[in-house]
């Protein structure tokens, strides 16, 4: 595989079931990013990963839970979610001070519905 | 608070004309510029960069940079029935040297007319 690759596509869960999305980069990046897209707000970034320690966390609810074990893979651990919380969930992965710095590139993503 | 304002539309461009779509930012330490498209029910791909004042061309694409204006925007010319999506602003505060994640616009939706 290619790219960026996320994975489920579509997920829908329970407010208190405990569901992990996971992310793949396979550009050789050494940094990696979860956005949420709700509906008619932009894009918001949620969390930072370089060199597999998180640089930066917007203020996320703690029921979010990122992970990063390496830095090809990206998880995000969701529990006792609620159903604003539904929306699209992107991961996106870059190089680091390479010569096109924070040159994002975007997964799928991951269609969440919380009930 | 980082922002960055774009019209959200709906953008009407006739087929082979110059689509031209327009963003603004708040935080005048934004260094790099991004200009992202994606298709309904699609992710955001990356369509053009830039970091210098002035105006950087790619294929039919252009984008302009007026960091004193604190503006950036997006040209298309000829414009194609495929080129219709939205079009995403993106902002980092820094050139390089780490991880940033980027604020985004809320995005202009372009429609090309056949």
């Amino acid at each position: 595989e290619t790219g960026v690759t996320q994975t489920p596509r579509h997920l829908v869960m329970g407010m208190t079931n405990k569901k992990s999305l996971k992310c793949e980069q396979h550009l050789g990046h050494n940094a990696m990013y979860w956005y949420k897209q709700s509906a008619k707000k932009p894009l918001e970034l949620m969390f930072v990963y370089s060199l597999e320690e998180r640089v930066e966390n917007n203020s996320v609810p703690s029921r979010f839970s990122p992970e990063c074990p390496n830095s090809s893979h990206l998880f995000l651990h969701l529990h006792t979610l609620q159903p604003e919380d539904s929306a699209l969930y992107l991961c996106a992965s870059s190089q680091e001070q390479g010569p096109r710095p924070n040159e994002q590139f975007f997964g799928p993503g991951t269609r969440l519905t919380v009930l | 608070q980082k922002e960055v304002e774009q019209n959200s539309g709906p953008l009407s461009v006739p087929e082979g004309a110059i689509a031209s779509l327009n963003c603004t930012y708040s935080d005048r330490g934004s260094q790099s510029f991004f200009w992202y498209r994606q298709y309904s029910g699609k992710s955001p791909e990356l369509i053009m960069f830039i970091y210098s004042n002035g105006d950087k061309e790619d294929g039919r694409f252009t984008a302009q940079l007026n960091k004193a204006s604190q503006y950036v925007s997006l040209l298309i010319r000829d414009s194609q029935p495929s080129d219709s999506a939205t079009y995403l602003c993106a902002v980092c505060m820094y050139s390089g040297g780490g991880a940033d994640g980027l604020t985004f616009g809320k995005g202009t939706h372009l429609i090309i007319q056949p």
